[in-house]
């Protein structure tokens, strides 16, 4: 147990739908984090919020939408997705972002999402 | 762009025999970071090296960092089954504002 908590734990939609994954954490941390990992690929970040305030988007299509309403929670809203976005998406924290003094990330167990 | 890059990309070992894995960089960092994953679960931190420290250890782990060669390596010392999984280094990206992986060494320790 992390402490960061994905929901669902799997997901399965069509590219027509829309659906959200939430993760919630609670750490008390400021910054928190989507990755994305696909098949033999690099985790790929995707978005980094900080104190609430999006920090990050490291062109990542619209279709993935990121809300964060509080420190404490995280959505990333899905809509018209392809079959290759099918991954796994992790959400992680940390107490801050990861320059200076920096910290270590705790990660969710992630959301496996396979768009047909 | 990628910072770090994991050596070998896979490596098969027996139980009880020492398993090592490098990572080298791209640019100077302040942290490097080693993490854990279990097929289809989350990462797990193992390790943080600081860009002033030489070695530390937890446990079975030996983490080095070599800051005028970027690199760094993780030796697990009599390995277990339960070892078995694929570990990545992440260091803190050029601007020191966010975390950055490598594709990983997928590590298999037999019985």
């Amino acid at each position: 147990e992390t402490g960061v908590t994905q929901t669902p734990r799997h997901l399965v939609m069509g590219m027509t739908n829309k659906k959200s994954l939430k993760c919630e954490q609670h750490l008390g941390h400021n910054a928190m984090y989507w990755y994305k990992q696909s098949a033999k690929k690099p985790l790929e970040l995707m978005f980094v919020y900080n104190f609430k305030e999006q920090t990050e988007n490291n062109s990542v299509p619209s279709r993935f939408s990121p809300e964060c309403p509080n420190s404490s929670h995280l959505f990333l809203h899905l809509h018209t997705l392809q079959p290759e976005d099918s991954a796994l998406y992790l959400c992680a924290s940390s107490q801050e972002l990861a320059g200076g003094l920096g910290g270590e990330l705790f990660f969710g167990e992630g959301s496996r999402l396979t768009v047909l | 762009s990628q910072q770090g890059e994991e050596d070998p990309q896979a490596l098969s070992i027996q139980e009880g025999e020492n398993a090592t894995m490098n990572c080298s960089y791209k640019t100077s960092i302040n942290n490097l970071q080693w993490y854990r994953q279990n097929s289809g679960r989350g990462l797990v931190h193992l390790i943080l090296i600081r860009s002033n420290e030489r070695e530390k250890h937890s446990g079975r782990l030996r983490v080095t960092l070599d800051t005028s060669k970027k690199s760094s390596s993780l030796l697990i010392t009599a390995s277990r089954a339960a070892d078995t999984a694929s570990y990545f280094c992440a260091t803190d990206d050029n601007y020191g504002q966010n975390f950055v992986f490598g594709p990983g060494t997928r590590l298999s320790v037999l019985p």
